[in-house]
């Protein structure tokens, strides 16, 4: 089955600044990458995705890229705020049926 | 509620007792998901199913079960079996195979605690 890496398992990062996290996935054929979002006690909120057919993907300060031949995807998040602090998952989606493996999170802090 | 109703927020379970978590969604979504979650371990895939009156199970289901009778509708039980059931279970719903695929929606989730 599919298995996915990500790193790193914590960041802080100061206002203003640029985060970046990283993961890696298992099966060749995953053809579908989200991120999620969850605040602490709250559900995961999707927050962007990509699918294996474009290599990257920009939604405002959030941006996604995809290495299908290295098999990792990379979230960016521009211009920190303290409002990004939270846990991040990836996920990717494999060649059997619509669920997905998850990441196992990264806390990410914003220092005001 | 998003969608996707889970009940109740907080349960406390006995030893040896079987409890319940409900999940209703009114998406019409085919397919629903049970993850749980504990601290940094992400989440990690109980059972789904993917259409009504048939499931499969993830890569933890040891002393979980569940049900599909109706596609609204996907109730774990988490069973006496289950020797550390204290966790964040969560469940979700997606679009599969009516629909474009993309991510999941999730309910805000059920925290479980042995007593």
């Amino acid at each position: 089955g599919e298995n996915v890496e990500q790193h790193p398992s914590t960041l802080s990062v100061q206002e203003g600044d640029s985060a970046v996290i990283k993961c890696t996935y298992s099966d060749s054929a995953s053809n579908y990458f989200p991120w999620y979002k969850q605040e602490l006690g709250k559900r995961p909120q999707l927050i962007i995705d990509i699918r294996s057919n474009v290599g990257e993907k920009k939604d405002q300060r959030i941006a996604v890229t995809l290495n299908k031949t290295a098999k990792h995807f990379s979230l960016h998040i521009t211009e920190t705020q303290p409002e990004d602090s939270a846990v991040y998952f990836c996920a990717a989606r494999g060649s059997s049926g619509d669920k997905l493996t998850f990441g196992t999170g990264t806390r990410l802090a914003v220092r005001p | 509620d998003g969608g996707i109703t889970q009940s109740p927020k907080y349960l406390f379970r006995k030893e040896g007792q079987n409890v319940t978590l409900s999940c209703e969604q009114n998406l019409n979504h085919d397919a629903m998901y049970w993850y749980r979650q504990d601290p940094g371990q992400g989440l990690r895939l109980i059972y789904y199913s993917q259409i009504v009156n048939d499931f499969q199970k993830g890569d933890i289901a040891e002393g979980y079960s569940v049900s599909r009778e109706k596609k609204e509708s996907f109730p774990l039980t988490v069973t006496s079996a289950q020797k550390n059931p204290t966790a964040f279970y969560l469940c979700a719903s997606s679009g599969f195979p009516d629909r474009p695929l993309g991510g999941y929606t999730f309910g805000s989730g059920t925290r479980l605690t042995v007593v």
